[in-house]
Order: C-alpha cells, then structure tokens, then sequence
C-alpha cells in the first residue's frame, strides 16, 4: 500500500517561498504522476498541479507563474515550490498520487500539511 | 475553465438514500470521481470513472452520470457517512473539484 507524508515549514512569511515535500513509500515514485492540492480553511479542494515521473509538469493556470513542482526519484519524493505567497495560500496542502486507471484521480493521499502565511 | 456545482448541503434519514448531484455541462462526457472527507482527515475516494468502487468501500456506494449530472448515491445511509464529499474530473489537461456537499445523516 502506498502512502504519502508532507513535510516542511508550517509557517510561512508574506511574500517568501512555501516549500513542501511529499515522501512515497510502499511503493517507487516511477511510473505515475503525482499531485499537490490544498484546501482553504473551510473551504473546498483546488489542484495546483502535477509532475510525471519522468519530469513533465503541469499546472492550474491560476497558480502556473508561481508554481514549480518536482520530483527526486533517488528518494522517491516530489516537492512544491509556490513563490510570492500571500494570506490568501493559507490552507492544507496535500499530496497525492493518481490512480492506475486510464482516467484522472487520486488513489492516495497523504494527511495533509497545514501552512500558515503570517508575519 | 469548467466548473461544476454542488448543493452545499443535504440531509438524510438515517437508513435512507442519499443522492448527491455534482452538475456541469455535459459531465456525462466525461469520467466523474468522487471523495469522502471527514472533519481533519484528507479525502478518501470512493467512487471512481463515474461508477466503479475502491476495493474497500461499502457497496452501499454507487455512481452514475448521463446528461448534465453525476449522482453519487449513498443507500442505508449511516452516521459513518456523515462527511463532506465532492466530485472531480479531467478537463483541458487540468484537474477540477466541485464545490462539495456536507451530508447530515440524522
């Protein structure tokens, strides 16, 4: 059974970097696509964006001039990287992998890191 | 961009039917999936390309989607399944979520 764990800073100042990273185990990070969502305090569920384990990338157009995901397969992880970051990307962040199946979804999650911007 | 729409809400008896709709334009054209989320824990899908089960969900669980509506179908509904859920598809190479539905069991 895969599973996936966040981690990095919980607090964040306004106009730096957020920097997370999602460790898989239980299974290797080639061959699939994996994902970064978060979650606005009450709120519901945005994609910000993917990398295929062959490097390809692709974003929420809404996020893509901040964005940059990646992955390092020698430890089977992925990273986030969302620069300028204001209050408004408070919110849980989580990572996630895509299914098996020919379609788009996301089969396993990791618990979720929540990240506060704040001064 | 696509956008799907959720009610906010909805209640059921406990041991009835729930049907949650997740409606967008011609969503019957394209594969639904749906989440489980309880209060601080991360979703959980259940119900994948619109009407296939995970292995370990309840077959209490079911999908369909023709039309302009996906219905995730919650039958005997229990007050394990009190939780928000919400649907998602693929469109133009990007990941959408409706807005999601909290459903009381009461």
């Amino acid at each position: 059974q895969v599973q996936l764990q966040e981690s990095g800073p919980g607090l964040v100042k306004p106009s730096e970097t957020l920097s997370l990273t999602c460790t898989v185990s239980g299974g290797s990070i080639s061959g699939s696509y994996w994902s970064w969502i978060r979650q606005t305090p009450g709120k519901g569920l945005e994609w910000i964006g993917y990398v295929y384990y062959r490097g390809n990338t692709n974003y929420n157009p809404s996020l893509r001039s901040r964005v940059t995901v990646s992955l390092d397969t020698s430890k089977n992880q992925f990273s986030l990287r969302l620069t300028s970051v204001t209050a408004a990307d408070t919110a849980v962040y989580y990572c996630a992998s895509r299914g098996k199946t020919g379609s788009y979804y996301f089969d396993y999650w990791g618990q979720g890191a929540l990240v506060t911007v704040s001064s | 961009s696509y956008e799907m729409t959720q009610p906010l809400s909805l209640s059921v008896a406990l041991g009835q039917t729930a049907r949650i709709t997740c409606g967008g334009d011609n969503i019957g054209g394209k594969d639904v999936h749906w989440y489980q989320q309880k209060p601080g824990q991360a979703p959980v899908l259940v119900i994948y390309s619109d009407s296939n089960r995970p292995s370990g969900i309840p077959e209490r669980f079911s999908g369909s989607n023709s039309g302009n509506t996906a219905t995730l179908t919650i039958s005997s509904a229990q007050v394990g399944d009190e939780a928000d859920y919400y649907c998602q598809v693929w469109h133009t190479s990007t990941v959408v979520f409706g807005g999601g539905t909290k459903l009381t069991v009461l």
